[in-house]
């Protein structure tokens, strides 16, 4: 089945720590991008990526880190997480000019 | 750079009534156009999109959407709403590289029996 796989699903961390959530994908696509969704703002683009080692910001990148080693794989990284990086995360997917293909979402509660 | 305007954050209808979600969009560059929907507690799903050529467009679920260039809108459609069709919808554009995506804050359908 054609997907994108986020992990985890929900993560309640605390100030400072470290984390990362994970994205793959098995559609071969070439673009992978990451998004947050806050109430009455719809989604903002964190960062995006065109391709292997080819990564931009997007409209919010501060506070986060991306990397794209291998094609399937765009993991985002909270290097010190702070409680306005509390959100509803989305990765997702696409080749050219055929719309994202989206995870379900990972619910990140930073205290 | 691109901005989208949902012009409609709540739309309710009744069931069987068309509907129409408003959409105005910016941008400095050729961009493709997306509807979304998004189903309580679950991510995205693609309704429909326009790359170029016609400029009505049909997607899944029985809706559709018109590009007008001049107005720099793309108004999504249904003639006819059913219960199920009670969500979020958000309409994006992306630059043609498939890149840099910029998305409105979303219009709640709720449709009413």
């Amino acid at each position: 089945e054609a997907q994108v796989t986020q992990n985890p699903r929900y993560l309640i961390t605390v100030t400072g720590k470290k984390l990362t959530v994970t994205c793959s994908q098995n559609m071969n696509h070439e673009y992978m991008s990451w998004y947050r969704q806050d109430p009455g703002l719809g989604l903002r683009q964190i960062y995006y990526s065109m391709n292997v080692e080819v990564t931009d910001k997007g409209d919010v990148p501060e506070g986060y880190k991306v990397s794209r080693k291998e094609k399937r794989n765009f993991p985002l990284i909270l290097e010190s997480p702070s409680p306005n990086q509390t959100s509803l995360y989305f990765c997702a997917s696409s080749s050219t000019g055929n719309g994202y293909t989206f995870g379900s979402g990972t619910r990140l509660t930073v205290v | 750079a691109q901005s989208v305007t949902q012009l409609d954050s709540q739309v309710p209808v009744f069931e069987e009534a068309p509907v129409e979600l408003r959409c105005n969009y910016s941008s400095s560059v050729s961009v493709y156009l997306f509807w979304y929907v998004q189903y309580p507690n679950q991510g995205l799903q693609l309704l429909l999109k326009y790359l170029s050529g016609s400029t009505l467009v049909k997607g899944i679920n029985g809706f559709e959407a018109e590009f007008n260039k001049s107005q720099t809108s793309f108004h999504l459609r249904k003639p006819s709403v059913h219960i199920s069709d009670t969500a979020e919808y958000f309409c994006a554009v992306s630059t043609t590289n498939a890149g840099k995506s910029t998305f409105g804050d979303g219009t709640t359908l709720t449709v009413k029996p």
